[in-house]
């Protein structure tokens, strides 16, 4: 596609149930990226995945968290049993390959709120 | 200590004004460092990027990096209200090798 794309773009649920958020990267990005964002914070790393290369899962906050990447392109986050605290915006991002110059292409965000 | 520390802000300027954002970084393995831009409500947008020593400018917008000193700079020339926004400054490499590590970000307003 010509970007990133996230879905849903807001998602409000109870506190206790799952959620999944859906990340569909450019196409030929081989590097895809997991963030959050909350209210009036900078961006904090989650997990991203290269090409079969096992993900960096180091920023996870718990292990209620967790993603998947398949066939090198489409990417969900799940969270169980969500709690109030998961509150962000999940943003997804991508890039050609790790580590390459010139930064990532976020997409749009997915708002959660926990209610 | 974070690993990218931005100056706090909220930084406000008038229009015309020279807008000066600030960075400093923990991790000397780190090797690239980015600046984004986030409107409210929106996603970062990248705006300039910088991997060596030095100035790099591009149109009103030049970074400035030292890597002994461990700092990052934007500045903003000709500030114009459009540019009002949240900046972020990245770093990658190092013990951040493969993701970006975030500031938290300096609110800038530029008013007319």
């Amino acid at each position: 596609g010509a970007g990133v794309s996230q879905s849903p773009s807001n998602k409000v649920t109870e506190k206790g149930k799952d959620v999944e958020l859906r990340c569909d990267p450019i196409s030929g990005h081989t590097a895809l990226y997991w963030y959050r964002q909350s209210l009036g914070q900078g961006l904090e790393f989650l997990i991203y995945f290269q090409g079969n290369s096992a993900p960096d899962k180091s920023g996870l906050p718990s292990d209620r968290f967790s993603a998947e990447r398949t066939g090198g392109s489409v990417s969900t986050l799940t969270i169980q049993r969500t709690q109030q605290e998961d509150s962000a915006v999940y943003l997804c991002a991508s890039s050609l390959r790790v580590g390459q110059p010139g930064g990532y292409t976020f997409g749009s965000g997915t708002r959660l709120t926990v209610v | 200590q974070k690993e990218v520390e931005q100056n706090s802000g909220p930084l406000s300027v008038p229009e015309g004004a020279i807008a000066s954002l600030n960075c400093t970084y923990s991790d000397r393995g780190s090797q690239s460092f980015f600046w984004y831009r986030q409107y409210s409500g929106k996603s970062p947008e990248l705006i300039m990027s910088i991997y060596s020593n030095g100035d790099k400018e591009d149109g009103r917008f030049t970074a400035q990096l030292n890597k002994a000193s461990q700092y990052v700079s934007l500045l903003i020339r000709d500030s114009q209200p459009s540019d009002s926004a949240t900046y972020l400054c990245a770093g990658s490499g190092g013990t951040s090798y493969g993701k970006l590590t975030f500031g938290q970000g300096t609110i800038l307003t530029v008013h007319p």
